[in-house]
């Protein structure tokens, strides 16, 4: 089955902890990215990344760092979180030639609770 | 900028009711538009789509035209049932990123 898959689902974590969330899609797409969705601000776009080995800013990327070593993996680092990182994350994916029919696959998203 | 404006939610309408979710946009090129749709406790699916100026995207009985001379690529459905009911996202796509709206919430009432 095709799927991106997002773990953890749910964290509680506490201010300055390092975290990785991770996402993993099995279809062997070329474009990767990370959003964070918040109430009355939909979902806005933090990294992404055209292929292995190449990320690039979204709009709002402070921090957060990624890496893209294998095709299907694109983990979002959190090197040292605060509370208004607290948000619900997606992961979503596209075959690179599809990125502008908008056909980007999802995650069932990760929401992350700092204290 | 790029950035995407949708009306304010919750709407919440009666089964058969006609839909409306106003959406206009804002880019600096041509981007593509899209209609993005999320259940409850899942993630965003593409709804419909459309890549360029007076494109109509249509799927499961929802329509969307892309209005250049307006900005805006507003989601209709004639008539709702009850399982349309979930959060929907206007979105645009340009030069590799995405922007999305803020999301406008449908309670569809039996």
């Amino acid at each position: 089955e095709a799927q991106v898959t997002q773990n953890p689902r749910y964290l509680i974590t506490v201010t300055g902890k390092k975290l990785t969330v991770t996402c993993s899609q099995n279809m062997n797409h070329e474009y990767m990215s990370w959003y964070r969705q918040d109430p009355g601000l939909g979902l806005r776009q933090i990294y992404y990344s055209m292929n292995v080995e190449v990320t690039d800013k979204g709009d709002v990327p402070e921090g957060y760092k990624v890496s893209r070593k294998e095709k299907r993996n694109f983990p979002l680092i959190l090197e040292s979180p605060s509370p208004n990182q607290t948000s619900l994350y997606f992961c979503a994916s596209s075959f690179r030639g599809a990125i502008g029919t908008g056909e980007l696959f999802f995650g069932e998203g990760s929401r992350l609770t700092v204290l | 900028g790029n950035s995407v404006t949708q009306m304010e939610g919750p709407v919440t309408l009666s089964e058969e009711a006609f839909l409306t979710i106003n959406c206009t946009y804002t880019a600096t090129g041509y981007p593509s538009l899209f209609w993005y749709v999320q259940y409850p406790g899942e993630g965003l699916q593409l709804l419909l789509k459309a890549t360029k100026a007076d494109d109509k995207g249509s799927n499961k009985g929802f329509e969307a035209t892309y209005r250049k001379e307006t900005t805006s690529f507003h989601l209709e459905k004639g008539s709702v049932q009850v399982s349309d009911s979930a959060v929907y996202f206007c979105a645009l796509a340009y030069f590799n990123k995405f922007y999305f709206g803020s999301g406008t919430k449908l309670n569809v009432k039996p």
